[in-house]
């Protein structure tokens, strides 16, 4: 159980592109959705923490105009990359978490290259 | 807010011997410590979690200890194989109904290697 997925797990793209990437929980009902970013050897950074049917919260430093996190769905959230450049390539993952429960699961993460 | 720091950055171990990641949290609000495993390339994997109120859990060769006064968890993998070679990463997320998401806080993250 505790399954999340992520599509698509890899992507190139022309600088000046959006690029949508989607979460889903596959075998339970995310109530809190993350969206996380990694670059080589370092740790994950949170970019925004969404909640079904409510505008996602953003951390600090993060564009909200730029990264467009959706959460349409209690088993889908989706992250859209817009007028991506070259320094957004990095390894984006989400995580999904049930109401009332500390616990987060991650899907298998993103790669996102933007030439 | 929540800091995490995680020692050793790098731990280097033969296969059969113990090894030991240590974090340190700096909120005393937070009460709930994970413990992922991440490969390369591929998203973490939760390996084992405590709350705080439990000193000690255990998972096979796994195990966790927390001493919620010095604000430190470790974790121990006994008996180690060389699948266990990955990049362990510890958390700490406060009270989740204190106005507060609960978010996980991460620490730097240590990279285990394994050596047959």
């Amino acid at each position: 159980g505790a399954v999340v997925s992520q599509h698509p797990s890899w992507v190139i793209c022309k600088s000046g592109t959006s690029v949508k990437i989607e979460c889903r929980s596959l075998d339970f009902q995310a109530t809190t959705m993350f969206w996380y970013r990694q670059f080589p050897k370092q740790s994950l950074m949170l970019m925004a923490t969404s909640n079904e049917g409510s505008k996602a919260t953003y951390e600090q430093g993060v564009e909200k105009d730029k990264f467009l996190i959706n959460h349409a769905s209690l088993t889908l959230s989706t992250l859209t990359v817009t007028s991506a450049h070259p320094e957004d390539s990095s390894f984006y993952i989400c995580s999904a978490r049930v109401l009332g429960l500390h616990t987060q699961y991650f899907g298998p993460g993103t790669r996102l290259t933007v030439l | 807010g929540e800091n995490v720091e995680q020692h050793p950055s790098t731990l280097s171990v033969q296969e059969g011997d113990s090894a030991v990641i240590k974090c340190t949290y700096s909120d005393s609000a937070s009460n709930y410590f994970p413990w992922y495993k991440q490969e390369l390339g591929k998203g973490p994997q939760l390996i084992i979690d405590i709350r705080s109120n439990v000193g000690e859990k255990k998972d096979q060769r796994i195990a966790v200890t927390l001493n919620k006064t010095a604000k430190h968890f470790s974790l121990h993998i006994t008996e180690t194989q060389p699948e266990d070679s990955a990049v362990y990463f510890c958390a700490a997320s406060p009270v989740l109904f204190r106005g507060s998401q609960g978010n996980l806080i991460f620490g730097k993250g240590t990279k285990l290697s394994v050596k047959p």
